[in-house]
């Protein structure tokens, strides 16, 4: 089956440094990754996406790599903020279907 | 535009009984995801539906099951369940295929 994992489940930063939260995936077929920020007692908040024709692309605040030749995607987020401390999570899909695969989630914690 | 909508929020039902989800996706999503998400499982995937049918469906048992009405509001059902189905119940819409997912907020289900 399918498989989406991250490297490390906690991660701890200091206020305004930059994070890079990462994710390894196994399908090679996967063409189509989401990283999701879900704080708790709410539902997954879509963050950035990125096709596999593309190897960065970037938001507010964040940019997301995709390494298709290792299967490795990261978020980076720049001056993290206490509002970012929250579980991150990657999910992949292909094509063929709109079916998501997600990781267990890292989860970030800002220090003020 | 307003977000993707769970009722209820919280549930508790006792083994054997049967329970009922609803989701309304946001405007003009025909697409409806539902996953399962325990702790230190991450988001497993339920199935998908598209306009009333459903595509794709994850690795759970029959007692699992979902159906798509017409304005693409979207119903699971869990029969005889157990206390291992304890979990925050997620919905997701989109636009279709290998488009970005939005998620409701939840419905959390407790079994005893």
């Amino acid at each position: 089956g399918e498989s989406v994992g991250l490297h490390l489940p906690t991660l701890s930063v200091q206020e305004g440094d930059n994070s890079i939260i990462n994710c390894a995936y196994s399908n090679s077929a996967s063409d189509y990754f989401i990283w999701y920020k879900q704080e708790s007692g709410k539902g997954p908040q879509f963050i950035i996406d990125i096709r596999s024709n593309m190897d960065k692309r970037q938001g507010q605040r964040v940019t997301v790599l995709l390494n298709k030749t290792v299967k490795h995607l990261s978020l980076q987020i720049a001056a993290t903020q206490p509002g970012d401390s929250a579980v991150y999570f990657c999910a992949e899909s292909s094509y063929t279907g709109n079916q998501f695969y997600f990781g267990t989630g890292t989860s970030l914690t800002v220090i003020p | 535009k307003a977000g993707v909508t769970q009722t209820p929020r919280y549930l508790i039902k006792t083994r054997g009984q049967q329970v009922t989800l609803s989701c309304s996706p946001i405007s003009g999503h025909r697409s409806v995801s539902w996953y399962q998400q325990t702790p230190g499982q991450g988001l497993q995937f339920l199935f998908e539906y598209f306009s009333e049918t459903q595509r794709n469906k994850g690795n759970f048992p029959g007692r699992f099951s979902g159906r798509q009405f017409s304005n693409s509001r979207s119903e699971m059902n869990v029969s005889t369940l157990e206390l291992g189905d304890s979990a925050l119940y997620l919905c997701a819409s989109s636009f279709g295929s290998d488009y970005e997912q939005y998620f409701g907020p939840g419905t959390r289900l407790t079994v005893t």
